[in-house]
């Protein structure tokens, strides 16, 4: 079944600095893939998304490209901010289903 | 209110008690899912149904019952609980297009102790 693997954190970071947060995956052909992130106290919410190979999801700053080659979803910022503080989850779809696997996630400390 | 919303926003129980959370989306959504979140495990689904009257088990099941009656209720209910079901719920809601999976919205979560 599809599996991901997530960097462990916590990253910290200074306001302005590049982000980087890798993401892999084992999957049966080519599931959509999707960013998360929770604020301290709050619910997830969708980042980003990219539905098929060489896709580009983008939003807020962040950036992630679905490379089918190397299987993996890394999420890119250029200059992060402290706002930007917070939890981040990598999720592909389970298998032939509407389900998404949730790696254990990487939290985000951005110092100003 | 439009959108997902769950309560009790926290509970506190003692062990062997019954307990139901609920959740209630107002988008009409076909799926939704419930979560447990726990350090060191990330989201873990617990159920998920595709519709009305349509559930099925997630990774971690056991101690939990859920049902679905109608389409904007999901509630989900610990008969007999315990302390490692202490842990912060998260429900979600998702539609269908066609067959691709859409983006879940996730409710604001129950914080749940045990004692």
């Amino acid at each position: 079944g599809n599996s991901v693997t997530q960097m462990e954190g916590p990253v910290t970071l200074s306001e302005e600095a590049f982000l980087t947060i890798n993401c892999t995956y084992t999957a049966t052909g080519y599931p959509s893939l999707f960013w998360y992130v929770q604020y301290p106290g709050e619910g997830l919410q969708l980042l980003l998304k990219a539905t098929k190979a060489d896709d580009k999801g983008s939003n807020k700053g962040f950036e992630a490209t679905y490379r089918k080659e190397t299987t993996s979803f890394h999420l890119e910022k250029g200059s992060v901010q402290v706002s930007d503080s917070a939890v981040y989850f990598c999720a592909p779809v389970r298998g032939a289903t509407n389900k998404l696997i949730f790696g254990t996630g990487t939290l985000l400390a951005v110092q100003p | 209110d439009a959108g997902i919303t769950q309560s009790p926003r926290y509970k506190i129980t003692e062990t062997g008690r019954q307990v139901t959370l609920m959740c209630h989306q107002t988008w009409s959504h076909s799926y939704m899912f419930w979560y447990r979140q726990d350090l060191g495990h990330g989201l873990r689904l617990i159920y998920y149904s595709a519709a009305a009257d349509i559930t099925d088990k997630g990774e971690v099941p056991d101690g939990y019952v859920v049902s679905r009656s109608k389409t904007e209720n999901f509630p989900l209910t610990l008969e007999s609980a315990t302390r490692s079901q202490t842990s912060v719920y998260f429900c979600a809601s998702s539609g269908s297009s066609s067959g691709r999976v859409d983006t879940q919205y996730f409710g604001p979560g129950t914080r749940l102790t045990v004692l």
